[in-house]
């Protein structure tokens, strides 16, 4: 079992849906998250980089954790063509960041 | 501001080949630096990190080696490459361990 899952989609929205995505781990030892983009053929570019359980919201994007759950969530309000891009999930313990595969949005015009 | 260069963006180089990717951070000292492997569809595989000069730490033994010779500076390696070296190598730098990553725009390797 991979200590990180993330659904790889393709995921496709019309323009203006939320969108929410997803990862789940295994590890107990985790406790800083964080959310890329990943635009194609470019480097991944953070997001959000949370801490505790509970919810952080920055402009259209909010992440949350659940830390109980082993559960964290990036949910994008009124998507737009240009969020189209692979986001992954990351985390960490006390060493360098475990990733999750990506999922492949797509928000349609 | 810091900023991460990594080149060359693309290269094709033929099976048993030498390799050598660099990258260097501007704006910061002593950084975290980071060596990353992603295969399509596959999510990022972690190489080697760095927590400083002449330290490196390898998270997978294979064909791949790196170095540091400067603060600011991490290089990727191979004396011979093989066809499943392949793919988008991502330099990234943090200020500690456990910090966000930045990343690099990487270069795409095809080995032939």
């Amino acid at each position: 079992q991979k200590e990180v899952e993330q659904d790889p989609g393709p995921l496709s929205v019309p323009e203006g849906a939320i969108v929410s995505l997803n990862c789940t781990y295994s590890n107990s030892a985790f406790q800083y998250f964080m959310w890329y983009r990943q635009y194609s053929r470019k480097g991944p570019e953070l997001l959000m980089y949370t801490y505790s359980s509970g919810n952080k919201e920055d402009g259209r994007f909010t992440a949350q954790v659940d830390k109980s759950s082993k559960y964290i969530s990036l949910f994008i309000r009124d998507s737009q063509p240009s969020d189209s891009a692979t986001y992954l999930c990351a985390m960490t313990g006390r060493r360098a960041l475990t990733f999750g595969s990506g999922t492949r949005l797509q928000v349609q015009p | 501001s810091q900023t991460i260069h990594q080149w060359p963006a693309t290269l094709v180089q033929p099976v048993g080949s030498p390799l050598s990717l660099e990258c260097t951070v501007e704006g910061t000292s002593n950084p975290n630096l980071y060596w990353y492997r992603q295969a399509a569809g596959r999510g990022l595989q972690l190489l080697f990190y760095s927590v400083g000069i002449g330290q490196i730490s390898s998270e997978v033994p294979q064909n791949l080696s790196a170095s540091r010779p400067q603060d600011r500076q991490f290089i990727l390696s191979s004396k011979k490459l093989l066809l499943s070296d392949s793919g988008f190598y991502l330099c990234a730098w943090s200020a500690v361990i456990n910090s966000p990553l930045h990343f690099g725009n990487g270069t795409r390797l095809t080995v032939t």
